[in-house]
């Protein structure tokens, strides 16, 4: 079935500087998904992307779809404190209604 | 807040139990989707309807059981429980089914039940 993984499973890093998170997919994707979920929290919903080669940008945040619509990818620039959190992607297959969530990538900025 | 509801937050039963997770999607949301979270893991997809009708299936045990209402709240529910049935169950709910289009399904989440299986 389809999965998807995403690299790294962890990330430190110091105020200031930069993160990325990829996600790949076993399966060709019709759509992709990035959620944010703060220690504690639930899911919210940050970005949608549908076509291949798509990017979009939130302020500091840019996410990236590839162009054989297989992988992902969410790029932080100098991150801050509030940024902390696990990040997911979740890709819904051709032909498919469920999203599969990603191994989710947690991300701790030190001040 | 999400609008999304989920009712109760925090439950503790013991082993070969079962019990019943409860939730009421955004006004408006037709479709709902039922997520497991274990301590520090990602979340796995278990079950999704779809005003009524179920859609799609993930991993969901045989133990497991769900439904959505005609008033489409939805219900989880989790029998003979287990130990390694703890964890952090999500509801989430959307306008759109995402079949035929990616157009209004981003999924909005409640706070989850927190289920202690000892």
């Amino acid at each position: 079935g389809q999965q998807v993984m995403q690299i790294p499973q962890y990330q430190h890093v110091q105020e200031g500087e930069d993160f990325t998170t990829y996600c790949n997919s076993s399966t060709t994707l019709s759509n992709i998904q990035w959620y944010k979920q703060r220690p504690g929290g639930h899911p919210v919903f940050l970005i949608q992307l549908v076509k291949s080669g798509e990017v979009k940008k939130q302020k500091r945040l840019t996410f990236q779809f590839g162009e054989a619509k297989k992988n992902s990818s969410l790029h932080i620039t100098a991150t801050q404190t509030t940024d902390v959190g696990t990040y997911f992607c979740a890709g819904r297959g051709s032909g498919t209604y469920k999203y599969i969530f990603g191994t989710g990538t947690r991300l701790k900025v030190l001040a | 807040d999400s609008g999304v509801t989920q009712t109760p937050k925090h439950l503790i039963t013991a082993t070969g139990q079962r019990v019943t997770l409860r939730c009421s999607p955004r006004s408006g949301d037709l479709s709902v989707y039922w997520y497991q979270q274990s301590l520090d893991q990602g979340l796995q997809f278990l079950i999704q309807y779809y005003n009524g009708e179920e859609r799609a299936k993930g991993n969901i045990l045989e133990r497991f059981s769900a439904q959505q209402f005609p008033d489409l709240h939805s219900e989880l529910n989790l029998s003979s429980l287990e130990l390694g049935d703890s964890a952090l169950y999500f509801c989430a709910s959307s306008v759109a089914l995402g079949g035929a289009g990616s157009l209004n399904t981003e999924a909005f989440f409640g706070q989850g039940t927190r289920l202690t299986v000892v």
